[in-house]
Formats: structure tokens, C-alpha cells, sequence
């Protein structure tokens, strides 16, 4: 199975409200990465973190790291309709491989309006 | 405007053909990435490329070839070995390995 797994698979919220996706993964990591993906269109890199960060921020986006527990959590505050979208951890291993980032299958968040 | 370009956005294959599908930075980045993307599912790396004239595969890199003979410019050929090609491609770059990505707006293959 993939290195990267997002929880919950779907999500869906009024707007204002917070959104919380998880994603937990397998092997040590050197950074997990979270994207954002539209629909039909590429991926947008939102933050990263490093593996001896526990929390970054970025505006209303707030990203948490436990690699005791192998996971870390995404959190948009006060969200708007225009946050809807898939999103996606990626994590690059320690290992020394040239491998590069590996996907999760995504969090679809729906924010009503 | 730097960026990354993918060409064209819509492409048939017909059969036993090869197709090829272009992909353009102008963002100076050294690596470069082709992903495929099935429906309701993460990406899945095919081939990368570190420098201009090196690349190595990916996870399912059967049935797809690639050059990097520009350092802008990394084209994917889907080849007829390829037996279930139909899938959304997406083509990245980033300053270095293991930086964060720029991704392209994606091709959708799909098979006549």
C-alpha cells in the first residue's frame, strides 16, 4: 500500500467551519508535503514540513507533525467555498533512496456554502 | 510568467500507436517528474529525471519511456505496451530532488 494514507476520504462542511484531514504514513521521512489538487487541473504545493518541525502555519493553514505516531494533520481554519478541493500528503523517505515524493489517495473536502 | 506547460491538454490513441506527450518549464528547475493519476486516486510516479541527460524509473514506469535532453523539457511517449493507458498525466518540477513540486494542468489520454 501506499506510503501516504488520508483520513477521511471525504469531507464535507458548511463554510466557516474548520476542516481537519490526517494522513498517516509507514517509514521514517526526511519531510511530509501537502498539495492541493482542483479539479481537473495540477497539483499546488501548500506547505512542508520537516521532520523536526511539529507545527508549521501558513495564513489559515495550520499542519502538524507527530512522527512518533507516523502522522500529521492539515487544518484550514474558517473555511470558504473556494477551498474545495482534493488534498494530498506526500512524504519523502529517509532512506537515502532517490525515490521521490509519495502520494496518498486524497481527502475530498466539500465546503457549502 | 515561469511556469510549467503540458500539451496537449486532450489526447486520443488509437490502437498500437505510440503518443507522446510534451511537457515545458521555465522555472530553471534540475528535476523533473511524470505522474499518472486514475480517478479518486492519488499519483503514481512513472519517471523521474535529477539533470539533463539522466533519468531513472519510477513505480510503474512499464510501458512509458522519456528524455531529458533540455534541461526545459521532459516528453513522456506512451508506448502500444502500454495496455491501460487511459489516465490523467501529470508532469512536475522542483529546484532539487525531494523539493516541493510545480506541477503542470495535466494531460487526459484516453484510448479510440
Amino acid at each position: 500500500s501506499q506510503q501516504g494514507e488520508e483520513d477521511p476520504q471525504a469531507l464535507s462542511i458548511q463554510e466557516g467551519e474548520n476542516a481537519t484531514m490526517n494522513c498517516s504514513y509507514k517509514t521514517s521521512i526526511n519531510n511530509l508535503q501537502w498539495y492541493r489538487q482542483n479539479s481537473g487541473r495540477g497539483l499546488v504545493h501548500l506547505i512542508l514540513i520537516r521532520s523536526n518541525e511539529r507545527e508549521k502555519h501558513s495564513g489559515r493553514l495550520r499542519v502538524t507533525l507527530d512522527t512518533s505516531k507516523k502522522s500529521s494533520s492539515l487544518l484550514i481554519t474558517a473555511s470558504r467555498a473556494a477551498d474545495t478541493a482534493s488534498y494530498f500528503c506526500a512524504t519523502v523517505i529517509s532512506s537515502g533512496s532517490a525515490r521521490q515524493l509519495t502520494f496518498g489517495s486524497g481527502t475530498q473536502l466539500t465546503v457549502l456554502p | 510568467d515561469g511556469g510549467i506547460t503540458q500539451s496537449p491538454k486532450y489526447l486520443f490513441r488509437k490502437e498500437g500507436q505510440n503518443v507522446t506527450l510534451s511537457c515545458e518549464q521555465n522555472l530553471n528547475h534540475d528535476a523533473m517528474y511524470w505522474y499518472r493519476q486514475d480517478p479518486g486516486q492519488g499519483l503514481r510516479l512513472i519517471y523521474y529525471s535529477q539533470i539533463v541527460n539522466d533519468f531513472q524509473k519510477g513505480d510503474i514506469a512499464e510501458g512509458y519511456s522519456v528524455s531529458r535532453e533540455k534541461k526545459e523539457s521532459f516528453p513522456l511517449t506512451v508506448t502500444s505496451a502500454q495496455k491501460n493507458p487511459t489516465a490523467f498525466y501529470l508532469c512536475a518540477s522542483s529546484i532539487t530532488l525531494n523539493q516541493p513540486q510545480h506541477f503542470g494542468d495535466g494531460t487526459r489520454l484516453s484510448i479510440l
